[in-house]
């Protein structure tokens, strides 16, 4: 089963604009991370924010994690073209090894 | 540096034939996770190899499905016999998990495309 919910299930942007996306999950975690799947490849790890963490930057990528809400936010700021892909956050729970993904959000940017 | 190889890329098999898909993970990485991606849905994990040792392999269907990592290297992912519900890509990933740190990132293979007739 699947620990997180993306919202949206799907995002279309103009080149330049900013996308976001959101993550919902169930448990209590140790960290939270998010993925990049481009068509037919496979996932690509983009950023990670521990549960202690409020906000995390990495170039144009800004994400943010509320552990009262159980929810975190993925912004990717001047999108560009090659930013089309699948998105998908995970969560490694606490004490364990395991990721658990959400079921992603398509972002489209059109040029 | 080479990273997580899959083989095959893509597989068209009839049902209740056998399948076997082929990992070797990021050189050093002792744990090892073979996931299964259906259409429009985000990897569930099947299996987990830390070396040789299966830590955890509570989702993977054990009546058709088997794994193994000798020599806690490459590893092998079987389907015996193949269902219609078994069309999905499996993906192989591998990490290096930094318990000092205490966080897992994980790198992830192209996968293999699985299409059951």
């Amino acid at each position: 089963s699947q620990q997180g919910e993306e919202d949206p299930q799907a995002l279309s942007i103009q080149e330049g604009e900013n996308a976001t996306m959101n993550c919902s999950y169930k448990t209590s975690i140790n960290n939270l991370q998010w993925y990049r799947q481009n068509s037919g490849r496979g996932l690509v790890h983009l950023i990670l924010i521990r549960s202690n963490e409020r906000e995390k930057h990495s170039g144009r990528l800004r994400v943010t994690l509320d552990t009262s809400k159980k929810s975190s936010s993925l912004l990717i700021t001047a999108s560009r073209a090659a930013d089309t892909a699948s998105y998908f956050c995970a969560t490694e729970e606490e004490y364990g090894n395991k990721l658990v993904f959400g079921a992603g959000t398509i972002l489209r940017v059109k040029s | 540096e080479a990273g997580v190889v899959q083989s095959p890329r893509y597989k068209i098999i009839e049902k209740k034939q056998p399948v076997a898909f082929w990992c070797n993970p990021i050189s050093g990485h002792n744990t090892l996770y073979w996931y299964r991606q259906n259409l429009g849905q985000g990897p569930e994990l099947l299996i987990r190899y830390e070396n040789e040792e299966a830590v955890d392999d509570s989702q993977l269907p054990k009546d058709r499905f088997s794994a193994e990592r000798l020599k806690g290297v490459d590893s092998t992912l079987k389907i015996q016999p193949a269902e219609l519900g078994d069309s999905a890509v499996y993906l192989c990933a591998s990490s290096d998990f930094r318990r000092l740190a205490g966080y897992n990132e994980q790198f992830f293979g192209p996968g293999t495309r699985l299409t059951v007739l």
